[in-house]
């Protein structure tokens, strides 16, 4: 069956540093995916989209990158701050159409 | 960025009720729209997905009998939860896509729905 693996203990960082989040995937040939933020009672907001002949993508603090041969990917926000303290969800397309599948996404705090 | 709203925004209800949950996209025309469920600390999980004139299509285990959806116009779409009970309590997400948007899909804030 597909998975979509996230970590799920919660990721505490200092405020500064860079924080590294990881997805992992089974059972999937994606042609993209998508990391978004969630903070607590609201529904997720898209960061990023990279596409499987990609390999990197930036944008602003925020840098994925997509491995098709390991089937993962990684998403760093680089000189953390607490603002961006949230869980942060990673998304697969789904068999039917657009529909998305996602992990159980990773909670990362950062403390000043 | 593209702007979904969802109405309302939390309800309580009483078992046995119907509540109807409203999706809109406010900027930009939806050609499809997803339901998704998310119960504590779990992932969003879909439900169903509704293009705008047609019957919506279930996930499995979803009973469309019990969750109607309506996607009446390219900018608002209904999820109403009939006879609801307790384990109906969930928090509801929509989210909308446009042909335009590519790939992309924008969530609304989200729906808490409490059964008594």
């Amino acid at each position: 069956s597909q998975k979509i693996e996230q970590n799920s203990e919660a990721l505490n960082i200092q405020e500064g540093k860079t924080a590294t989040l990881t997805c992992n995937y089974t059972n999937y040939s994606p042609a993209y995916l998508q990391w978004y933020r969630q903070d607590p009672g609201r529904g997720p907001v898209f960061l990023l989209l990279i596409r499987e002949n990609e390999k990197e993508k930036r944008k602003e603090r925020l840098k994925v990158t997509f491995d098709t041969t390991l089937k993962q990917s990684l998403f760093h926000i680089t000189a953390s701050q607490p603002a961006d303290s949230a869980t942060y969800l990673c998304a697969l397309p789904g068999n039917s159409g657009y529909a998305l599948n996602f992990g159980k996404g990773t909670s990362l705090l950062v403390t000043p | 960025g593209a702007v979904v709203s969802q109405h309302p925004s939390w309800v309580i209800c009483k078992s046995g009720t119907s509540v109807k949950i409203e999706c809109r996209s406010l900027d930009f025309q939806a050609t499809t729209m997803f339901w998704y469920r998310q119960f504590p600390k779990q992932s969003l999980m879909l439900m169903a997905t509704s293009n705008e004139g047609s019957k919506a299509t279930y996930e499995q285990g979803v009973e469309k009998d019990k969750f109607l959806i309506n996607h009446a116009s390219l900018t608002l779409s209904t999820l109403t939860v009939t006879s609801a009970h307790p384990e109906d309590s969930s928090f509801y997400i929509c989210s909308a896509r446009s042909s335009g948007l590519r790939d992309t899909q924008y969530f609304g804030p989200g729906t808490r729905l409490t059964v008594l």
